[in-house]
């Protein structure tokens, strides 16, 4: 298994650029989530999926969209980027069993700077 | 809302000692998750250990054991006879049972292990 994989990671945007942020499992887990993690700081979480078709807002969502449409793909989606957008990103994902006391496993994370 | 807070920045200890990190939470709910993850330099987010708040008995993973008290609502991480690979972020993390799937992380502690 791959586990979980993020594209790109790294990337540079200018103000008002758009950008799709890919992730994407291969251990067919439900729940799926994007965080961003400011220098110095914890995550935040972005938005979370509880499976196909599901999706709802986290934390922070203002500025970022997610769609859903697998169960092994979850992208998130930057419009009009801003220089407050610029962090790491993180995807993780988790398995339904077991409840919340699952692992939730992550990505290697994309760096993002809006210049 | 949940919180979760680190009170230590960074902390610096010798290889083979035996350092503690804190961690305070605040939450109404009666039933939770606790967990602490370790972020090396590479941005890996990896988990080190984790807690059931109803379990009164504190976990252990080899060299990494928890303090938890629940009624303080707090959760320290001891990592004994420590070692060079131990260097890295230290995140203190909290998920409700009840409600949305949400993670709450706190701000990191920065662990420094010298030889």
């Amino acid at each position: 298994n791959a586990g979980v994989t993020q594209t790109p990671k790294f990337r540079i945007l200018k103000i008002g650029q758009s950008m799709t942020l890919q992730c994407a499992q291969d251990m067919n887990h439900n729940y799926m989530y994007w965080y961003r993690q400011d220098p110095g700081m914890g995550l935040k979480l972005i938005y979370y999926s509880v499976g196909a078709g599901i999706t709802d807002k986290g934390e922070v969502p203002n500025g970022y969209n997610v769609s859903r449409s697998t169960t092994e793909d979850f992208p998130l989606r930057l419009e009009l980027a801003a220089p407050s957008q610029t962090s790491v990103y993180f995807c993780a994902s988790r398995s339904a069993a077991g409840g919340l006391y699952n692992e939730q496993f992550f990505g290697p994370g994309t760096r993002l700077t809006v210049l | 809302a949940q919180t979760v807070t680190q009170s230590q920045p960074e902390m610096s200890v010798q290889e083979a000692e035996t350092v503690t990190l804190s961690c305070t939470y605040d939450t109404s709910e009666n039933n939770y998750y606790l967990f602490w993850y370790k972020q090396p330099p590479s941005r890996q987010m990896i988990l080190v250990i984790r807690q059931e708040a109803y379990k009164q008995q504190n976990a252990t993973e080899n060299r990494f054991s928890v303090n938890f008290q629940k009624a303080a609502k707090s959760f320290s991480l001891k990592i004994s006879d420590s070692q060079l690979g131990d260097t890295a972020m230290y995140f203190c993390a909290f998920i409700p049972i009840q409600g949305a799937q949400k993670l709450v992380f706190g701000q990191g502690t920065r662990l420094t292990i010298n030889p």
